[in-house]
Formats: structure tokens, C-alpha cells, sequence
């Protein structure tokens, strides 16, 4: 298996544009996470879902985030407008329920707002 | 909630010997997970070991093991002959099975330099 897939890797944009980040998760797998991280806050949940339902958005910072998961084999993250202070790493992370239980995280999408 | 504590943010270690980094957790439930996972900076989070709490032996995998002492709520990783490519972000992290929902919950971390 390719692991889980994010996209973009790099993203530079402008205050006010809107931001989509994309996640392929591992084949099979019945949760999907995103996370955010950054220096000052280490890494936060934002949300995530089992399948394809989401489970807890509490972690969502505020409206201008939504996040969907249209199918077992596809999510996004979106952040309109977007702002300096989203700027970070975003992680897509994705699990079995069953044992082992580990998470597999993607390489990340890094975001940088001007 | 359960709550993940990491109460070293920096350790360092000389190439070729032993540390160990500590974790504690926070939970009323009785059978969950616990990992470490390694954060090169590359930024990739790796896992580098899996603890079942049902288990009383420690997990091993290879140069890496742990100390998990579920009555005192600890899950400490020891790193043996440590090598430069060990220096890494590491995050304890918990995952409940007893609950519907199975969050992770993530430690803070502990930023581990490995000097030559």
C-alpha cells in the first residue's frame, strides 16, 4: 500500500484566499484524522471521522475550517479565508479500529499564509 | 479525558549510550494503547513501538524498548546504543478501545539531540 497521500506537500497563499488540503487514507482503514502542528501549540487535533462520519470537530479552531470525507477513500480540509496564523504543518492520519491500533500519518501539507 | 504528559522537552544523548524518555497518562479505563512515535525533520511521524495495555511484558523492537508500569500510569521509552539518526521529536501518545469514539491523544514531545 502507498501509505496515506496527502496534497499539496508546500502551499503559499495570501490572507483571505481559500486553502484545500487533500487526503487519501490507507485502503481499509476505518478512521481518519487531522491534525495541525505547529512550535507554539505542538500538534492539535482538528477532526476526525469514522467511517466517513464525522466523530469530534471540537478540535476545529473556528467556522472559517470545515473538513468532509465524501467516501471511504477521500477527505479535505478547507480554511476560507484563510489567515497568517493557520499557518502550519497539517497532518492526514489514518487507522484500523481494530488491533494493532496505530496511527499512519502522511508527509504533511505545510502552509504558509502571508 | 485522558491526558498525555511529557515532562522533558529536551533530552540529549551521547552517540553509543542509553536514554531514556519519559511519559505519563492520565485515564480511568483499563484497556488501551499506548505508542511512541519519532518525528525526524524530515517531519514524517514514524511509530516506533506499540504497547497493549492487557499486556504485562514490555514491548521491544530492536534498539528501542519500553517501561510500562500500568498502576503508576507510566510508559517510558528507552533508547539503546543510540545513533545520530535517533535524534528526532519523540510523542507518547494514548488511544483509548473502550470508548466509540478511540481518539489519540498525544503528549506534548521531547526533542532528543544525539551528539557524536
Amino acid at each position: 500500500d502507498a501509505g496515506v497521500i496527502q496534497s499539496p506537500r508546500h502551499e503559499v497563499t495570501e490572507m483571505g484566499q481559500e486553502v484545500t488540503l487533500r487526503c487519501k487514507p490507507i485502503s481499509g482503514h476505518d478512521y481518519l484524522f487531522w491534525y495541525r502542528q505547529t512550535m507554539m501549540r505542538g500538534l492539535e487535533l482538528l477532526i476526525y471521522f469514522n467511517n466517513n462520519v464525522p466523530i469530534d470537530d471540537s478540535g476545529m479552531p473556528e467556522d472559517r475550517f470545515s473538513a468532509k470525507m465524501p467516501n471511504a477513500s477521500f477527505s479535505t480540509l478547507k480554511i476560507q479565508p484563510s489567515e497568517p496564523r493557520d499557518s502550519a504543518v497539517y497532518f492526514c492520519a489514518s487507522s484500523f479500529r481494530a488491533y494493532p491500533g496505530e496511527l499512519f500519518f502522511g508527509e504533511g501539507s505545510r502552509l504558509t499564509v502571508l | 479525558a485522558q491526558t498525555v504528559t511529557q515532562s522533558q522537552p529536551e533530552m540529549s544523548v551521547q552517540e553509543a549510550e542509553t536514554v531514556t524518555l519519559s511519559c505519563t497518562y492520565d485515564t480511568s479505563e483499563s484497556d488501551y494503547y499506548l505508542f511512541w512515535y519519532k518525528q525526524p525533520p524530515s517531519r514524517q511521524m514514524i511509530l516506533v513501538i506499540r504497547q497493549e495495555a492487557y499486556k504485562q511484558q514490555n514491548a521491544t523492537e530492536n534498539r528501542f524498548s519500553v517501561n510500562f508500569q500500568k498502576a503508576a500510569k507510566s510508559f517510558s521509552l528507552k533508547i539503546s546504543d543510540s545513533q545520530l539518526g535517533d535524534a528526532a521529536m519523540y510523542f507518547c501518545a494514548y488511544r483509548s478501545v473502550e470508548n466509540y469514539g478511540q481518539n489519540f491523544v498525544f503528549g506534548p514531545g521531547t526533542r532528543l539531540s544525539v551528539l557524536p
